[in-house]
């Protein structure tokens, strides 16, 4: 089976750099994914790593280890429009389904 | 460019009445589809995933059943609702075949049932 554990919630003050952190354990792993929900939206992509390392976009930043089975989302120079909740997520084999953490609810404060 | 459209955006329902969310994506062919349903704060519980017209997997034993009548439709169906299937139903569809390929989400249909 497959499971990802993330903290559910981190809060942060405007302008700061937060991490957040994903451990997975899953039977066949084919990279890590990151998704953006805001309170009553859909989720939105922002993110894949298949290969260990760091991939920017912007002020967003994902890094895995897969010898660590772990990951994260690095989001800098917090806005207050960062606020929502963040989904690590992996893949469930070569089918693209995919297994998404419980989710972090990250509260940007002034 | 793709899009993807789900409705209805609410739906309030009693329980013991039947169930029919679309999903239709436009803009790309023979899409993956999934349907997902998110507990108010959880995460998302994948429920079917499609990938092709006839072809559906259940991932979870439930009350709910899913049809991809044409390439780019996706419907959940129920024929008697009950109290635990309230939540936020949200119709995702990725690049078609396996790989790794992000999911692209509708705007969800939240589902009360009373």
């Amino acid at each position: 089976g497959q499971s990802l554990e993330q903290p559910s919630e981190v809060t942060a003050v405007e302008g700061a750099i937060v991490q957040i952190n994903c451990t997975y354990q899953t039977s066949g792993f084919y990279g890590l994914s990151w998704y953006q929900q805001h309170d009553g939206g859909a989720p939105t992509f922002l993110s894949y790593n298949a290969l260990d390392g760091l991939e920017e976009t912007g002020r967003f930043s994902s890094f895995l280890s897969r010898s660590d089975s772990y990951g994260y989302l690095l989001l800098q120079e917090l806005q207050m429009k960062d606020s929502a909740s963040y989904f690590c997520a992996s893949f469930s084999g070569n089918t693209g389904k995919l297994i998404f953490g419980q989710g972090t609810t990250l509260q940007v404060k002034p | 460019s793709q899009t993807i459209h789900q409705w209805p955006a609410t739906l309030v329902q009693p329980v013991g009445s039947p169930l029919s969310l679309e999903c239709t994506v436009e803009g790309t062919s023979n899409p993956n589809l999934y349907w997902y349903r998110q507990a108010a704060g959880r995460g998302l519980q994948l429920l079917f995933y499609s990938v092709g017209i006839g072809q559906i997997s259940s991932e979870v034993p439930q009350n709910l059943s899913a049809s991809r009548p044409q390439d780019r439709q996706f419907i959940l169906s129920s024929k008697k609702l009950l109290l635990s299937d309230s939540g936020f139903y949200l119709c995702a569809w990725s690049g078609g075949g396996g790989g790794s390929q992000p999911q692209h989400f509708g705007d969800g249909t939240r589902l009360s049932i009373l």
